[in-house]
């Protein structure tokens, strides 16, 4: 079975300055996804940034870049220029993509959560 | 282009009552998907949907749970009877495809047991 683990539930940064989040995960498996969503206090989930296990390159979205690390099974989420739209809940999640094998393909499974407070 | 929709927003409801929950995925997704979230924690995945068919449901306590998506489009969560540990976030989320595309999220179901 495959767990992911947030070790730091709150942070804080002030606005315009970088924070990253940190992720780290457990699976046997050498194919797979890994997400940053966020949740704001509406409620809703969106997706922040996405990296295929087989590709080497950090993805980056605008203010948004994450450091894989596929050895040490760590997945962290570094956000720059920090605006207080950034408020929100983030997730960590994991995804095994269809033709890894078994039948647990296709679901998301998160970590517990890092709530981020930007501060003005 | 629109979003998934959920519905209603908000139950609160007694315990050993029932409830239901309504998802409309985004137009031409294939796969949708039920999340619980209990406060404080991520989602936890109770079933998943393959058009009209169940790919997983290992998850869903089926004594009191039950999903369907009868035309393949959108899908209804039922809870019958309603226990106090049921409280959560229901959220639904769709993706074109099965196992490599992004999930997209709806607003969620906030239910509260009584």
């Amino acid at each position: 079975a495959q767990t992911v683990t947030q070790s730091q539930p709150e942070m804080s940064v002030q606005e315009a300055e970088t924070v990253t989040l940190s992720c780290t995960y457990d699976t046997s498996e050498s194919n797979y996804y890994l997400f940053w969503y966020k949740q704001p206090p509406s409620r809703q989930m969106i997706l922040v940034i996405r990296q295929e296990a087989y590709k080497q390159q950090n993805a980056t979205e605008n203010r948004f870049s994450v450091n894989f690390q596929k050895a040490a099974k760590s997945f962290s989420l570094k956000i720059s220029d920090s605006q207080l739209g950034d408020t929100a809940m983030y997730f960590c999640a994991f995804m095994i993509p269809l033709g890894a094998g078994g039948t647990s393909y296709g679901k998301l499974t998160f970590g517990q959560g890092t709530i981020l407070t930007v501060h003005p | 282009e629109a979003g998934v929709a959920q519905s209603p927003r908000y139950k609160i409801i007694e315990k050993r009552q029932s409830v239901a929950f309504w998802c409309n995925p985004i137009s031409g997704h294939a796969t949708l998907y039920w999340y619980q979230q209990i406060l404080g924690q991520g989602p936890k995945l109770l079933i998943q949907f393959q058009n009209n068919g169940v790919v997983d449901d290992s998850q869903l306590p089926k004594d009191r749970f039950s999903a369907e998506r009868l035309k393949g489009v959108d899908s209804t969560l039922k809870i019958q009877p309603a226990k106090l540990e049921d409280s959560a976030v229901y959220l639904c989320a769709s993706s074109l495809v099965l196992g490599t595309d992004t999930q997209y999220f709806g607003p969620g179901t906030r239910l509260t047991v009584l």
